[in-house]
């Protein structure tokens, strides 16, 4: 069974203090690792696909990296408007199919 | 924690006929559910956030009487695809918020329409 676990659940931040968000997985069959960023009361708003090991991605203020177990979203010199829920999720082919599993996302809050 | 079943995972339909994708929260109470669409290689799009006993929401672009959404009780919301052509066929997925803004989504369903 395909698991996503994002670590911290809640991350608080002074502004200019960077930190990483984890997501660790278990899936068979990878096709694609997700990040999305989601404010309350609206949808994720995508961030990033990774594909392989080894890829990463940037933008802005953000990094993404990818590992055969984990992925890694970098933020540096945060700011008060990168408070948001940070969600992860894989995307696997499983029994011909495609599925995709999320985390429960990390909750970031940016302090002025 | 927090579940959300969705189903069917995947379902090969004639065009022409209708297929409904059920949402479940099967342990908690959702406020509000989210329907998603995904094309390959592409991220998730949003096409309509419905609450319960209201209409849904859709969002610009998205049939409404294409993509019937019906958020009767606070476990369950469903998507029918009326009339479904191959253009149709994506993958579609949903997700769930909790009375604490927490965001629980499904496996996702992949329709295939002949």
């Amino acid at each position: 069974e395909d698991q996503v676990t994002q670590s911290p659940e809640a991350l608080r931040l002074q502004e200019g203090e960077s930190s990483s968000l984890n997501c660790s997985y278990t899936v068979s069959g990878l096709r694609g690792l997700f990040w999305y960023r989601q404010d309350p009361g609206k949808g994720p708003e995508f961030l990033f696909t990774l594909y392989s090991a080894g890829e990463e991605k940037e933008k802005e203020r953000l990094k993404a990296t990818l590992t055969k177990k984990e992925s890694f979203l970098h933020i540096t010199a945060p700011k008060p408007e990168d408070s948001a829920t940070y969600l992860c999720a894989v995307q696997s082919n499983s029994g011909g199919y495609q599925k995709v599993t999320f985390g429960t996302g990390t909750k970031l809050q940016v302090i002025p | 924690g927090a579940v959300v079943s969705q189903h069917p995972s995947w379902v090969i339909c004639k065009s022409g006929t209708s297929v409904k994708i059920e949402c479940r929260s099967l342990d908690f109470q959702a406020t509000t559910m989210f329907w998603y669409r995904q094309f390959p290689k592409q991220s998730l799009m949003l096409m309509a956030t419905s609450n319960e006993g209201s209409k849904a929401t859709y969002e610009q672009g998205v049939e409404k009487d294409k993509f019937l959404i019906n958020h009767a009780s606070l476990t369950l919301s469903t998507l029918t695809v009326t009339s479904a052509h191959p253009e149709d066929s994506s993958f579609y997925i949903c997700s769930a918020r909790d009375r604490r803004e927490k965001l629980f989504f499904g496996s996702g369903t992949q329709l295939s329409v002949l």
